[in-house]
């Protein structure tokens, strides 16, 4: 099993901030990493997947990098409709995960 | 457009058994590649992965749970069936269908969730 450490686990900040979330891998995983954002009572949608590619549709404030172990989100510009809790997944082997998952908040 | 709904009890009781069925549009689960999986998120709680079942009939289970969990599909209901046995209140969680594209390709289509509560 491919075991997850995302952080942090809360992220409070402003509209218009960089916000950056890192996700580390217990071991190497390629580039096979997506990124999810879930607002509450709703199903995750996929942001970012193969690291750095970004979803149809998905504005470019949201960008993702990394290889190996070691990944990291960004949203650049962080806008009200992007306050939610964002999770990282491995699809490289089977079990897939999820991380524990980033709630961001207004400050 | 790809679409997938959950349904199944909202309600079971401690050692009953869960069926969930997942049924989805605008693909085939016969077509080369395309997968379909569950996941579920107790309340308050992260994403956890289940179980994912594939066109040619591969099926993958999560290992702390793959002793309780049966994954099947039927392709030409469109559906995709789940059954969790002896279900106890820690599996109290809103469960999630999604569609993979392919092997190592992640969720790129959700259903809406199903809430389920285990109590007697």
């Amino acid at each position: 099993v491919i075991w997850m450490t995302q952080s942090p686990s809360l992220l409070s900040a402003s509209t218009g901030d960089r916000v950056t979330i890192s996700c580390r891998m217990s071991q190497g995983i390629s580039s096979y990493l997506a990124w999810y954002q879930q607002k509450p009572g709703k199903a995750p949608e996929l942001l970012i997947y193969a690291a750095s590619t970004l979803q149809s549709g998905v504005p470019s404030r949201f960008s993702g990098s990394g290889s190996g172990t070691d990944f990291t989100l960004t949203i650049s510009c962080l806008q009200s409709e992007d306050f939610a809790t964002y999770y990282c997944q491995q699809y490289y082997s089977f079990p897939w995960t999820f991380g524990q998952g980033t709630k961001v908040e207004i400050k | 457009q790809i679409t997938l709904k959950e349904s199944g009890p909202t309600l079971v009781k401690p050692t009953q058994t869960l069926t969930l069925t997942c049924t989805f549009s605008g693909f085939s689960l016969s077509t080369s590649g395309v997968g379909v999986g569950w996941i579920r998120q107790p309340p308050g709680k992260a994403l956890e992965w289940l179980a994912l079942i594939y066109w040619d009939d591969d099926k993958r289970y999560s290992p702390s749970l793959k002793s309780r969990l049966t994954i099947t599909k039927d392709t030409s209901k469109n559906q995709v069936v789940l059954t969790m046995t002896n279900m106890d209140p820690v599996d109290t969680a809103t469960y999630y269908c999604a569609h993979s594209f392919g092997f190592r390709d992640p969720y790129g289509y959700w259903g809406q969730g199903t809430l389920v509560t285990v109590s007697s």
